[in-house]
């Protein structure tokens, strides 16, 4: 079955720094969603990347979809308290699912 | 204000016993989804339901029942045949059934725990 890894697991960044995390699937996707949950919450849909090379833009987050359309990248600028949380890629599955990385846990120290 | 609630909000189990997780949505969406989540693991797909009276199993369903036997409404069982039950578990919906392709709208979450 379909598969999509996120990397890294768990990303230490001081406040004001950069990261960048990765999702990469097994199989080419129509499209790639990130979701964010925050310590204690659900997951919340942040945005959704359908064209080949596609970057958008939310304020400090940056999303770029792959060229092959396999991977995807989410970058952060000058980290920020509020940015803690466990961010997810999904990629759909058999037309009607989605497939759920298993996470980039994001802690920023102070 | 649209969304999804579930409740309770926490369940203890005992031994044997089966419990059932409340899922509502007033989003007059079609598809609505049941996940499991581990501390510190992604979200497992339990059981999804693109149509009232239709539901299919997802990567995990053993051990888990649901029913959908109205739109607004997705209740899910955790039977006693589920040996490890202890995990949060989370309620999604999404527009209609091509559903891969669209943002799925997420509940609060249930925490089930075993006494």
């Amino acid at each position: 079955g379909q598969q999509v890894m996120q990397i890294p697991q768990y990303q230490h960044v001081q406040e004001g720094e950069d990261f960048t995390t990765y999702c990469n699937s097994s199989t080419t996707l129509s499209n790639i969603q990130w979701y964010k949950q925050r310590p204690g919450g659900h997951p919340v849909f942040l945005i959704q990347l359908v064209k080949s090379g596609e970057v958008k833009k939310q304020k400090r987050l940056t999303f770029q979809f792959g060229e092959a359309k396999k991977n995807s990248s989410l970058h952060i600028t000058a980290t920020q308290t509020t940015d803690v949380g466990t961010y997810f890629c999904a990629g759909p599955w058999a037309g009607n699912k989605l497939t759920f990385g298993g996470g980039t846990r994001v802690l920023v120290k102070p | 204000d649209g969304g999804i609630t579930q409740s309770p909000k926490y369940l203890f189990r005992k031994e044997g016993q089966n419990v059932t997780l409340s899922c509502e949505q007033n989003l007059n969406h079609d598809a609505m989804y049941w996940y499991r989540q581990d501390p510190g693991q992604g979200l497992r797909l339990i059981y999804y339901s693109q149509i009232v009276n239709d539901f299919q199993k997802g990567d995990i369903a053993e051990g888990y029942s649901v029913s959908r036997e109205k739109k607004e409404s997705f209740p899910l069982t955790v039977t006693s045949a589920q040996k490890n039950p202890t995990a949060f578990y989370l309620c999604a919906s999404s527009p209609n059934t091509n559903s891969g392709n669209q943002p799925q709208h997420f509940g609060d979450g249930t925490r089930l725990s075993i006494l």
